[in-house]
């Protein structure tokens, strides 16, 4: 049971490039999600997917976009890099039940991911 | 908005006990989480309390949450030089009936030091 997958784990691209961070988990869960981490600050929301074919923005989307074709599988796309993405991206799921449930978000050891 | 909010750092001799300390501001906050992130590695999901409860302990962890003041606390007796890390302290509020929405909000993580 390998859990939440993230490839690649480290990546440097020029300013402008495009790139797909890829996160995949066989934990048949509903729920996905995009964080990025910086430095002296706690992990900020990107995009999420409640199940397959629906995606949703965060609190900093801007720059990225997500797709959800199957239940195991969300991308997070870099369209055009920039210096300002400089950062770890880690990738989270979960079970998707009732507001009053517990379901712990698992994640993914991380992509640090550094734009020149 | 949200707020999380953790000290940056904490210095303990091994065998002491730790205590993370954290605030929010969310009153509408169903479950708080306590992550663990080590050196190059993703966040470790350590304990959870309800909302409704006051006390959890697990092992050598111990949750305390002070609802009134949205206070909470991480201790961890006996600490071990294992348990140097970063520790985020993560409320989660309740998703919206229309999104399903499920994030977290992070605090900035303590830095735990323990030394031999």
């Amino acid at each position: 049971n390998a859990g939440v997958t993230q490839t690649p784990k480290f990546q440097v691209l020029k300013t402008g490039q495009s790139m797909t961070l890829q996160c995949a988990q066989d934990m048949n869960h509903e729920y996905m999600s995009w964080y990025r981490q910086d430095p002296g600050m706690g992990l900020r929301l990107i995009h999420y997917s409640v199940g397959a074919g629906i995606t949703d923005q965060g609190e900093v989307p801007n720059g990225y976009n997500v797709s959800r074709s199957t239940t195991e599988d969300f991308p997070l796309r870099l369209l055009s890099a920039a210096p300002s993405q400089t950062s770890v991206y880690f990738c989270a799921s979960s079970y998707s039940s009732g507001p009053d449930s517990n379901q712990p978000q698992h994640f993914g050891d991380g992509t640090r991911l550094s734009i020149l | 908005g949200e707020d999380v909010e953790q000290s940056l750092f904490l210095s303990v001799r091994e065998g002491d006990s730790s205590v993370i300390n954290c605030t929010y501001t969310d009153s509408s906050s169903t479950y708080l989480y306590w992550y663990k992130q080590e050196p190059g590695a993703g966040l470790q999901l350590l304990t959870y309390i309800f909302s409704n409860m006051d006390m959890k302990q697990d092992q050598r962890l111990t949750v305390l949450l002070n609802k009134k003041d949205k206070h909470l606390s991480l201790r961890i007796a006996d600490t071990q030089t294992g348990d140097s890390a970063i520790y985020f302290c993560a409320d989660s509020e309740p998703p919206p009936l229309d999104t399903g929405r499920r994030a977290l909000t992070f605090g900035s993580g303590t830095r735990l030091q323990v030394q031999p």
